[in-house]
């Protein structure tokens, strides 16, 4: 069964403190992996797209990077206005047509 | 500027009524998506559609239905027979198998 579980579930950091963010997926034939930002009470932001093991996007004070089985999200040096909600999705094959898997997200906050 | 349009942002329905939500796109993407976000319980796929006049059920269709007469376009509307609509509720459209953009979604509540 195809599926997304992303770890931890919540995280708090200070302000300057790096960490990272897993997503882990089990997909048949992976065409690729998205991370989104979501802030409250909106919809989710795109941030990056990886397509295949080893490669890496970076933006600002995040990177993200993509292994066979997972990708992490890695924060370098946090600021508050890095709090927010963060998911990762797949799209998958069904029937012929195609729809998305999202994980259940990571949600940050970064103390000042 | 190209982006996914969904209207109203915040929506109120009584007991027995139906309602509709209102998602337009003009990114020229061909598939559509809906899906309901609750706390805690990440987002659900509803109902899809790859193209016009064509979709397919979601993990969570029941109280549902869609229509999809314009590739642009693709409106849920939330029945009577949806008992806990209650969430917040995003659109999505995308190219083929590639990611995936939201609009701002519609806070539904029964009142």
């Amino acid at each position: 069964e195809d599926q997304v579980t992303q770890s931890p579930e919540a995280l708090r950091l200070q302000e300057g403190e790096s960490s990272s963010l897993n997503c882990s997926y089990t997909v048949s034939g992976l065409r690729g992996l998205f991370w989104y930002r979501q802030d409250p009470g909106k919809g989710p932001e795109f941030l990056f797209t990886l397509y295949s093991a080893g490669e890496e996007k970076e933006k600002e004070r995040l990177k993200a990077t993509l292994t066979k089985k997972e990708s992490f999200l890695h924060i370098t040096a946090p600021k508050p206005e890095d709090s927010a909600t963060y998911l990762c999705a797949v799209p998958v094959s069904t029937s012929g047509t195609y729809k998305y898997i999202f994980g259940t997200g990571t949600r940050l906050k970064v103390l000042a | 500027d190209g982006g996914i349009t969904q209207s109203p942002k915040y929506l109120f329905r009584k007991e027995g009524q139906n309602v509709t939500l209102s998602c337009e796109q003009n990114l020229n993407h061909d598939a559509m998506y809906w899906y309901r976000q609750d706390p805690g319980q990440g987002l659900r796929l509803i109902y899809y559609s790859q193209i016009v006049n064509d979709f397919q059920k979601g993990d969570i269709a029941e109280g549902y239905s869609v229509s999809r007469e314009k590739k642009e376009s693709f409106p849920l509307t939330v029945t009577s027979a949806q008992k806990n609509p209650t969430a917040f509720y995003l659109c999505v459209s995308s190219r083929f198998w590639t990611e995936a953009f939201f609009g701002q979604g519609t806070r539904l509540t029964v009142v």
